[in-house]
């Protein structure tokens, strides 16, 4: 059974970093890309980024570019978001998502929990 | 970027009724085209992906149609399990771009 439990989120003031996990069991995590959305409170879906099965290739949102940044770890089966210069606008709760074919980027089929992230001061 | 319209923003349905929610993107997207389906508080589920395939373990009284720009989501015998928010993207073409959402609640 595919899970995807993601965690890492809290509350950090304006400016501040956080780094979002999501671990992965039930297939094999290195044979799928893999994806950020968020949703901020009472608004819709918002992509965020995508990374590739390998992690050599990355994908982001055009306004989080040089903020965010997306990696694996294929040996711990896991995939991370790390947020830097955190601003108001970027609370949300964040899923991670799995791709649903190998040797695809896009397209997903099964979503994490999600994790919430309140930036304020 | 891609738009993607998604109509209505909400409808209101009773028990038993099928429903149809549209989506129109703002260029061609190849059939790219994917339904979720989002409870409140809960995290979203896929329920269609290539605009008509059904997800595994969906039922089949979700399906999809269209092409090109234009796409639809059906739901027959509309059950108390089904009232949720529906939101289409478009996968095509980074950015990933979602519709506004559907809210589908009891009449």
């Amino acid at each position: 059974e595919v899970q995807l439990l993601d965690s890492g989120g809290g509350l950090v003031q304006p400016g501040g970093s956080l780094r979002l996990s999501c671990a992965a069991s039930g297939f094999t995590f290195s044979s799928y890309a893999m994806s950020w959305v968020r949703q901020a409170p009472g608004k819709g879906l918002e992509w965020v980024s995508t990374i590739s099965d390998s992690g050599s290739n990355t994908y982001y949102a055009d306004p989080l570019k040089g903020r965010f940044t997306i990696s694996r770890d294929n040996s711990k089966n896991t995939l991370y978001l790390q947020m830097n210069s955190l601003r108001a606008e970027d609370t949300a709760v964040y899923y991670c998502a799995k791709v649903k074919f190998t040797g695809a980027s896009r397209g997903v089929d099964f979503w994490g929990q999600g994790t919430l992230v309140t930036v304020s001061s | 970027d891609i738009q993607m319209t998604q109509s209505p923003s909400s409808l209101s349905a009773s028990v038993g009724d099928r429903v149809t929610i549209t989506c129109r993107a703002s260029q061609g997207i190849n059939n790219y085209l994917a339904w979720f389906q989002q409870k409140p508080g809960k995290a979203p589920k896929s329920l269609i992906y290539a605009a008509s395939s059904l997800q595994s373990g969906v039922p089949s009284k979700f399906s999809g149609s269209g092409s090109g720009t234009d796409f639809t989501l059906t739901i027959s015998n509309l059950q108390p399990d089904d009232f949720a928010t529906y939101y289409c993207q478009q996968y095509n073409t980074y950015p990933l771009t979602f519709g506004g959402g559907t809210k589908v609640d009891i009449k």
